[in-house]
């Protein structure tokens, strides 16, 4: 069965320093890789997502990702981070079955 | 284009008695799926439909159904319930395939 792993359960940084979350997954075919996000109190809302063609992606708020097929990563990446990037982020995974796993979830807090 | 609905949004239940959440999906979108998210278990999948027809089945016991009508709308029940069954449900709906999926807001689940 596939299976997501999110290295990091709490980061904590500054507003503008880089941010980088780790996802890994396991699953031998064929994949769609997603990002969401849950700001407090919301619902969960896509950042970006992966299919196929260029690896590296860009999404909302300034977010992109890079799929290295080779180590089975897709990980997110944001340059400067906002205050109002504190959020929780789950990155996902959607194979040949269209059975979407999610990953445990790191949660980001930006110190103004 | 108005998004995911799903009702209600809290429920409170004891032991033993059973529950129907509804989800409404996004005018067109004839994939939902059900998630249980918890803060120790975080999003786990529980199942999705596709044109009335549960197409992928997460590792839920058997208390957990759920069905889809004509007309794209999905109802999760759960029955017997279990002190560890209180949680988030969220619905989520997808255009088809492997698609990417948009959240509802959720049901918060109680059980006393």
């Amino acid at each position: 069965a596939q299976s997501v792993s999110q290295h990091n359960h709490h980061v904590i940084l500054s507003e503008a320093a880089s941010l980088e979350l780790g996802c890994n997954y396991s699953y031998g075919g064929t994949v769609n890789l997603f990002w969401y996000v849950q700001y407090p109190g919301q619902h969960l809302q896509l950042l970006l997502k992966y299919f196929s063609g260029d690896p590296l992606v860009k999404g909302i708020k300034g977010f992109e990702a890079e799929f290295i097929k080779s180590k089975f990563s897709f990980n997110l990446r944001k340059p400067s981070v906002q205050w109002s990037d504190t959020a929780e982020y789950f990155c996902a995974v959607n194979g040949n079955n269209n059975d979407m796993r999610f990953g445990a979830g790191t949660r980001l807090t930006v110190k103004p | 284009k108005a998004g995911v609905t799903q009702t209600p949004r809290y429920l409170i239940k004891t032991r033993g008695q059973q529950v129907t959440l509804s989800c409404s999906p996004i005018s067109g979108h004839r994939s939902v799926s059900w998630y249980q998210q918890t803060p120790g278990q975080g999003l786990q999948f529980l199942f999705e439909y596709f044109s009335e027809t549960q197409r992928n089945k997460g590792n839920f016991p058997g208390r957990f159904s759920g069905r889809q009508f004509s007309n794209s709308r999905s109802e999760m029940n759960v029955s017997t319930l279990e002190l560890g069954d209180s949680a988030l449900y969220l619905c989520a709906s997808s255009l088809g395939w492997r698609d990417e999926q948009y959240f509802g807001p959720g049901t918060r689940l109680t059980v006393t």
